[in-house]
């Protein structure tokens, strides 16, 4: 069974550009969650999706956004950018997302660089 | 909300020395409490969670967490440190009535000294 895929897995843009990042669930999985890593910072939640709606939402800007598809793949979009956004984007995935027990799946991450 | 502390954002230890990494929860309500583990350039595994079954949980990798109410801690101890444990450790809550939304601490970088 695959993991979490996340892509791509490096970023480089520079201030104002936007950027959109993938993540493709566990198959099966219905959840799909984004958190921002920095140092310092640890993991800070942005949003969670299930069913193509958006159930929960971090304390982040409008500039982050998301969108889930029927297929469960997520999608974060992050417009302006600006250069304290560089961080370690990552998606977990869980099954149902509604069991406050459930595990967390995570993906690699995609490395956001903001020049 | 929830929020989650961290105590020692670095810790060392010998090799074959016990490891404890501390983790103080603030929660109104009976909370789930995780550890996640990540390894250089990969992504977050789960050690351990706690969901009221037992105070006392044990993980992968030989790692346990013990439930306090008294102290709100869930404290991840190894009573034997190896190379390969070398990681940054996640000390997570989690709530949520429409889904799950997961509080994580900033994080302990574990250095295991030869």
């Amino acid at each position: 069974k695959a993991g979490v895929t996340q892509t791509p897995r490096y970023l480089i843009k520079t201030r104002g550009q936007q950027v959109t990042l993938s993540c493709s669930p566990i198959s099966g999985h219905r959840s799909v969650s984004w958190y921002q890593q920095t140092p310092g910072q640890g993991l800070q939640f942005l949003f969670e999706y299930f069913s193509e709606t958006q159930r929960n939402k971090g304390n982040f800007p409008g500039r982050f956004s998301g969108r889930q598809f029927s297929n469960s793949r997520s999608e974060m979009n992050v417009s302006t950018l600006e250069l304290g956004d560089s961080a370690l984007y990552l998606c977990a995935s869980s099954l149902t997302g509604t069991a406050l027990n459930e595990k967390l799946f995570f993906g690699s991450g995609t490395q956001l660089s903001v020049l | 909300a929830q929020s989650v502390t961290q105590l020692g954002s670095h810790v060392s230890v010998s090799e074959g020395a016990l490891v404890l990494l501390r983790c103080n929860y603030s929660s109104s309500v009976p909370p789930y409490l995780f550890w996640y583990v990540q390894y250089p350039n990969q992504g977050l595994q789960l050690l351990l969670k706690y969901t009221s079954a037992a105070t006392l949980v044990k993980g992968i990798n030989g790692f346990e967490a013990e439930f306090k109410k008294s102290e709100t801690s869930f404290h991840l101890t190894k009573p034997s440190a190896h190379m390969s444990d070398a990681a940054e450790y996640f000390c997570a809550v989690s709530e949520g009535r429409t889904g799950n939304q997961f509080y994580f601490g900033t994080g302990t970088s574990l250095t295991v000294i030869p």
